[in-house]
């Protein structure tokens, strides 16, 4: 199975930072990474997949991009309501596996 | 609006069986994959089953292989986990997570989840 690394379980920002998550694939996916965003009690809302394609409704200030063993999920201004885990999950081969999240929280 | 509500979840003993249901609306519940995902209590997401739209093929991971059994009735707008030889490891909330598009191996939804507890 391809394994997943987020190196950050937990990132501090403030309202308004721009902020990066980055996630490691153990082998080469191509742009096959999708980004999950998980609220407390709630369960994961998907944001973006194939790397930089944001999903239908997702907010322009949210990105993806990357390729190959290495990707990186961006907020460009953080809101409050963007505090929560995120997690990315590769779907290039299966089984579709997914990172151990990070934990945005405010500083 | 696309729904997906879990029942069946519950506190099963070692080795015991338990039988999960997912039911879907506001889609054309036919033309889509589906899958069985679950989230352990160290908030880790693991597949656990997948399942094509027609029910032909199904996938599973090594860790449920030969235990899990995924399965759906397209008339009824249901999908299905009949799991069996259950383990503590196998604690989790299980999500039933629609595919995005035919062929696609990411989920645009998640149902709210069911808890399964295998306790001793």
């Amino acid at each position: 199975d391809i394994g997943m690394t987020q190196s950050h379980k937990f990132m501090s920002t403030s309202v308004g930072d721009r902020v990066s998550i980055t996630c490691k694939a153990s082998q080469a996916v191509s742009t096959a990474v999708a980004w999950y965003q998980q609220k407390p009690g709630q369960s994961p809302k998907l944001l973006i997949y194939s790397a930089s394609y944001r999903y239908t409704g997702v907010p322009d200030r949210f990105t993806g991009s990357g390729s190959g063993t290495d990707f990186t999920f961006t907020i460009s201004s953080v809101q409050a309501e963007d505090l929560a885990v995120y997690y990315c999950q590769q779907h290039y081969s299966p089984p579709p596996t997914f990172g151990a999240g990070t934990k945005l929280e405010l500083k | 609006d696309v729904k997906l509500v879990e029942s069946g979840g519950g506190l099963v003993k070692l080795g015991g069986s338990l039988k999960l249901s997912c039911a879907a609306s506001g889609f054309t519940f036919s033309d889509y994959y589906m899958s069985w995902v679950r989230q352990t209590p160290e908030k880790r997401l693991e597949l656990v089953a997948a399942i094509n739209s027609n029910g032909g093929t199904t996938y599973y991971p090594d860790t449920v292989k030969g235990r899990f059994a995924i399965s759906r009735d397209n008339a009824k707008n249901t999908l299905y986990l009949q799991m069996s030889s259950l383990k503590s490891e196998d604690t989790a909330l299980y999500y039933c997570a629609r595919h995005d598009y035919y062929g696609s191996a990411w989920f645009a939804y998640w149902g709210q989840g069911t808890l399964v507890t295998v306790s001793a």
